[in-house]
């Protein structure tokens, strides 16, 4: 079956501009997750929704990241007013629920730079 | 929740064993230690997951002590397709679950 896909695969933007990032994971999945990965960094978790809601949103580096997700299904990252360093590769990841135990398969990731 | 600390890098030849250590002191009762792999421009991927002894699938073992308090991931005979980076990974299936991968280990594995 279809892996967890997103978009746009690479996204250039100027400072100050908003941006989107969506998220498909694998049919039957209810737990979705994001990550940022800066350049020759590890993973830094941002947010995770099991189903439709996000029970800790302290991993979301500041009041310009926004995430949500509607009918269990699609996930979209949004980044307001964007600057320099929100420059990384965007991952998301979906599990059958979530937790430590369940495997999470990720998405090839977007790539972002901010100008 | 359970912080993971590993080498962050380490260097082997084609054909060697490596033994990529992850110390996990604080690991709870009900946490499993999952491995991933990560190579260039992609995601991770899922290697071996295991809660205590010694778990082996087709392409790596995985060896936790009695205490938990630390895992080896074991690639046997690896290739120059095994340069990558492996993250160990700590947590259960209850409660608030917050996944924290860390920097990883990138392994080189030279001709």
């Amino acid at each position: 079956g279809a892996g967890v896909s997103q978009s746009p695969s690479n996204k250039v933007t100027e400072k100050g501009k908003d941006v989107e990032l969506r998220c498909d994971p694998i049919s039957g999945h209810t737990a979705l997750y994001w990550y940022r990965q800066s350049l020759g960094q590890g993973l830094e978790f941002l947010i995770y929704f099991q189903g439709n809601s996000a029970p800790d949103k302290s991993g979301l580096p500041s009041d310009r990241f926004s995430a949500e997700r509607t009918g269990g299904s699609v996930s979209t990252l949004t980044i307001q007013r964007t600057q320099q360093e929100d420059s990384a590769v965007y991952l998301c990841a979906s599990s059958l629920v979530a937790g430590g135990r369940e495997t999470q398969y990720f998405g090839p990731g977007t790539r972002l730079l901010v100008l | 929740l359970a912080k993971t600390t590993q080498p962050i890098s380490m260097d082997s030849y084609e054909g060697q064993e490596v033994n990529i250590t992850c110390s996990h002191n604080n690991i709870a009762t009900n946490d499993y230690i999952t491995w991933y792999q990560q190579f260039p421009s992609q995601g991770p991927r899922f290697i071996i997951q295991g809660y205590k002894t010694k778990v082996t699938n087709e392409v790596a073992s995985l060896f936790i002590p009695a205490d938990r308090k630390s895992s080896t991931l074991s690639l046997p005979r690896v290739s120059l397709s095994d340069t990558a980076v492996y993250y160990c990974l700590v947590g259960d299936s209850g409660g608030s679950y917050i996944p924290t991968f860390g920097r990883g280990t990138s392994l080189i594995v030279h001709p």
